[in-house]
């Protein structure tokens, strides 16, 4: 049983345009929301993240969008430059647990051409 | 620097027999937790522990085993009775439950069973 998921696996963006990656739960008790970066053969970094109180977050280049009703979420690069072409990783948490309790999507493979 | 260290990076084994993977962290978390990822897949959380002395299976734990005697330390022992133990292996650790952060990782071991 999939919780989060990423349903594209691979993204592909000309440098300097807008980057979108999707993802989808379905756990009404997930309350807060992270997005990681993984290089290949490295741990994932912390990007950016958002509480299920707000439906939007920013930091520099990256925002975070999230849809409750239709349990969706999004993060938008702008502009996307040629460094940000990782694997990015969605994933929730339930609240009362532990903050590293993480359930993840499959990833998206991002690909930011110069 | 504060981080989180996980040695080996590389480590091979024959089937049959048990490996130590270790982790050690300077962050002062109080909690820690053990993730597995596929290739083409998210990561799974393998074991997790908030407290020293406590620990909790995650998602997939069947195989595997942990010990938590010092706040800095959480190695995962991959057992013979893991039947697919060929994985890149994560270690995070987090703040207290209450404290609004997120999970940093360490680099990784990619596990290898010959």
């Amino acid at each position: 049983d999939q919780q989060v998921k990423q349903n594209s696996p691979s993204l592909s963006v000309q440098e300097g345009r807008i980057s979108i990656l999707n993802c989808d739960y379905t756990n009404s008790m997930f309350d807060y929301f992270l997005w990681y970066k993984k290089y290949p053969a490295e741990g994932p970094t912390f990007l950016i993240s958002i509480s299920s109180i707000k439906d939007k977050n920013e930091d520099g280049r990256f925002t975070v969008f999230l849809n409750k009703s239709a349990k969706h979420l999004s993060l938008h690069i702008v502009p996307s430059q040629p460094g940000d072409s990782a694997v990015y990783f969605c994933a929730a948490r339930a609240g009362g647990t532990s903050y590293g309790k993480l359930t993840f999507g499959q990833g998206t493979i991002l690909t930011v051409h110069p | 620097d504060g981080g989180i260290t996980q040695s080996p990076k590389y480590l091979f084994r024959k089937e049959g027999q048990n490996v130590t993977l270790s982790c050690e962290q300077n962050l002062n978390h109080d909690a820690m937790y053990w993730y597995r990822q596929d290739p083409g897949q998210g990561l799974r959380l393998i074991y997790y522990s908030q407290i020293v002395n406590d620990f909790q299976k995650g998602d997939i734990a069947e195989g595997y085993s942990v010990s938590r005697e010092k706040k800095e330390s959480f190695p995962l022992t991959v057992t013979s009775a893991q039947k697919n133990p060929t994985a890149f292996y994560l270690c995070a650790s987090s703040a207290f439950i209450h404290l609004n952060t997120e999970a940093f990782f360490g680099q990784g071991t990619r596990l290898t069973v010959v």
